[in-house]
């Protein structure tokens, strides 16, 4: 079970779209359309911002948006806001019924 | 309003064990899956384990397998995770998280979290 791949940073201006990439294997992102995003604010539990690769729980803006291509999943942000910096997280469900994080990527709001 | 209320954490010796609960209220325990995630202090977010809404099947991070056990008391709508032979790699906050039965990758409720601490 290694962790999913993610950048450990990534950064844009107020306005601008970035996209957070994670990559996975076969066993897990590539097999199954059961991935999601979560957000950390520092000293707060994550939320939920994508599930099932492209799906947002009511009330997550629509600036944010997910996708899969192949073993690669990806977070979108566009119009991006001050309130966006924070810690992002993806997860996939594995072929060994569990689930697996990826390393974390801190977005900064230049 | 779903909240979630862990507790039982705290400073445990190399090889002890402890057991953590989680109290559930606004819902019924009974209708979701339920996770356990662990986070070390400044580091990234860490799956430990998961529940099925009868309690079986029951699944476990491989560092974890054999030394941890997930249970729940829908009586008491209350989640456990009982942790045995402890190492100083297991210190975190826990947090025990609700997932939407049925949708998977949904945990779209977490508690406040309990921190654990492995240490001589």
């Amino acid at each position: 079970q290694s962790a999913l791949t993610q950048p450990a940073s990534v950064s844009g201006s107020p306005g601008q779209s970035i996209t957070i990439s994670c990559t996975g294997t076969s066993s897990d992102v590539g097999s199954y359309k059961y991935v999601s995003w979560y957000q950390q604010h520092p000293g707060k539990a994550p939320k939920v911002i994508i599930y099932e690769v492209n799906n947002r729980p009511s009330g997550v803006p629509d600036r944010f948006s997910g996708s899969k291509s192949g073993n690669m999943a990806s977070l979108t942000i566009s119009g991006l806001q001050a309130e966006d910096e924070a810690d992002y997280y993806c997860i996939s469900f594995t072929s060994s019924n569990t689930w697996v994080f990826g390393g974390g990527t801190k977005v900064t709001v230049l | 309003e779903v909240q979630l209320v862990e507790s039982g954490g705290g400073l445990v010796q190399p090889g002890g064990s402890l057991t953590l609960s989680c109290v559930a209220s606004g819902f019924s325990l009974r209708s979701n899956w339920m996770h356990w995630v662990r986070q070390a202090p400044g580091k990234g977010l860490f799956w430990v384990a998961r529940i099925d809404i009868d309690g079986r099947p029951t699944n476990y991070a491989d560092s974890v397998k054999g030394r941890f056990t997930i249970s729940r008391d829908n009586g008491k709508n209350t989640l456990y995770l009982q942790m045995s032979s402890l190492r100083p790699e297991d210190t975190a906050v826990y947090y025990c998280v609700r997932s939407v039965y049925g949708v998977y990758g949904n945990f779209d409720s977490w508690g406040p979290g309990t921190l654990v601490t492995v240490s001589s």
